[in-house]
């Protein structure tokens, strides 16, 4: 069964750094997205991504965030200088059309020091 | 505002019994209600959707939910959990927006802790 896939599973970073983490969305997929969750709280969009641009985001995406789909596979998320309140789980998924489910990878796991 | 409530912070039920996870949403038009699942650090598994159609949608793993429009409930139920159920279940809900591309809008999560 296809399914979206996410490097690294956890990230460790100081407060400051640049990070980006990786997506691989299914291959048929057109929209994807990025979540977070903080530690025991809900999950929070941040942002949309369809026809190689930004479709819609949250308050969270600010400045600090972006995303690229540098090739026809993979969809990132930078965030460009960390900071403590940054350490969630990002989760990355993808939907084929606007009326079916999104399908969500792993996680990768961020820890801002 | 679109949102989503999950009034229980946990759900204990023992194993054989009915379960019932409850979900209430707020949406101006028609809306696409979403139950996913997260097991111990692992992510969101989808389980069913309402789009359109029947009010009682039944997905993965022998789970059921059913729409009712006059209460905006979308609670999802099991007639007979298993132990390997307990998870972390999140109800969430896509409006309609147009030509925007509808993210989900998540509830906090009910634990639910299905006993022997």
């Amino acid at each position: 069964e296809p399914e979206v896939t996410q490097t690294p599973s956890h990230q460790v970073t100081q407060m400051g750094q640049e990070v980006i983490l990786r997506c691989v969305p299914i291959s048929n997929h057109l929209y994807f997205y990025w979540y977070r969750q903080i530690l025991g709280q809900k999950v929070e969009f941040l942002v949309s991504f369809y026809n190689n641009e930004i479709s819609e985001k949250s308050e969270i995406f600010d400045d600090q965030f972006s995303v690229e789909r540098p090739d026809g596979s993979n969809f990132t998320l930078k965030i460009r200088s960390t900071k403590l309140e940054d350490s969630a789980m990002y989760f990355c998924a993808s939907k084929q059309t606007g009326n079916t489910e999104a399908f969500f990878g792993q996680g990768t796991r961020l820890t801002v020091v | 505002a679109q949102s989503v409530a999950q009034p229980e912070d946990q759900v204990n039920v023992a194993e054989g019994n009915p379960l019932t996870v409850k979900c209430t949403y707020s949406v101006s038009g028609n809306p696409y209600l979403f139950w996913y699942v997260q097991y111990p650090n692992r992510g969101l598994q989808f389980l069913l959707k309402y789009i359109t159609g029947d009010n009682l949608v039944k997905g993965s793993y022998g789970f059921e939910a059913e729409f009712n429009k006059s209460q905006t409930s979308f609670h999802l139920k099991k007639p007979s959990a298993l132990v390997s159920d307990s998870a972390l279940y999140f109800c969430a809900v896509r409006g309609h927006y147009g030509g925007r591309q509808g993210n989900l809008i998540f509830g906090k999560g009910t634990k639910l802790s299905v006993k022997p």
